[in-house]
């Protein structure tokens, strides 16, 4: 059964830059189809994309966050990490990482399974 | 980008109660539309992809409909455990989701 592990630093300086990584155990990270993304959560908010590693190699990111976001995959730790530059406030929230699926029959897709979750704090 | 909305935002209901909630969506998304459960301190659970498709150990009381704009969840008999924060996201464009909708005894 796939299983999905966020870890990194739980506060951020301002103007920082937030890094965290998921670690997947119980599959190959390059098995497939499939794909890879961080999701938020401001706290006592609903949930935001921040962007997502499709199997191909290209990237989709929020467009309210792109320029400040990269995601990559390290195939020999079987991990795809978040990077974040010039964190502030705003960027204080709830990470998720999550295996994107896409149908093999179709672009059909979702985030399913889902790490538990890691809250990073931005302030000084 | 396209906007996902969900009514209502709160909903107050008892157990064995049949519980809808709608997602609208700002354009047409086919039926790229999934329903995400969450409880407190907990991480989001899919419960249905492609608008209507139940995911593998989900109970069958949960189901979707929709296509296109308008989406729907329902619960046919409330239980206990369900009593949380649901989620409509589209996978058509980007992937937005919805605001929630507070699910409370």
């Amino acid at each position: 059964q796939l299983q999905l592990q966020e870890s990194g630093p739980g506060l951020v300086k301002p103007s920082e830059t937030l890094s965290l990584f998921c670690t997947v155990s119980g599959g190959s990270i390059s098995n497939g189809n499939n794909s890879w993304g961080w999701i938020r959560q401001p706290p006592g908010k609903g949930l935001e994309l921040i962007g997502t590693m499709y199997y191909s190699g290209m990237t989709h990111y929020n467009p309210t966050l792109r320029g400040r976001v990269t995601i990559s995959v390290d195939t020999p730790k079987n991990q795809f990490s978040l990077k974040l530059t010039s964190a502030t406030a705003a960027d204080t929230a709830v990470y998720y990482c999550a295996r994107h699926l896409i149908a093999a029959a179709g672009p059909y897709n979702w985030f399913d399974p889902w790490g538990q979750g890691t809250l990073v704090t931005v302030s000084s | 980008d396209i906007q996902m909305t969900q009514s209502p935002s709160s909903l107050s209901a008892s157990v064995g109660d049949r519980v809808t909630i709608t997602c609208r969506a700002s354009q047409s998304i086919s039926r790229y539309l999934n329903w995400y459960q969450q409880k407190p301190g907990k991480a989001p659970k899919l419960l249905i992809f492609a608008a209507s498709t139940l995911q593998s150990g989900v109970p069958s009381r949960f189901s979707g409909s929709g296509s296109g704009t308008e989406f729907t969840l329902t619960i046919s008999s409330l239980q206990p455990e369900d009593f949380a924060c649901y989620y409509c996201q589209q996978s058509y464009n980007s992937y937005t989701f919805g605001q929630g909708t507070k699910l409370e005894i």
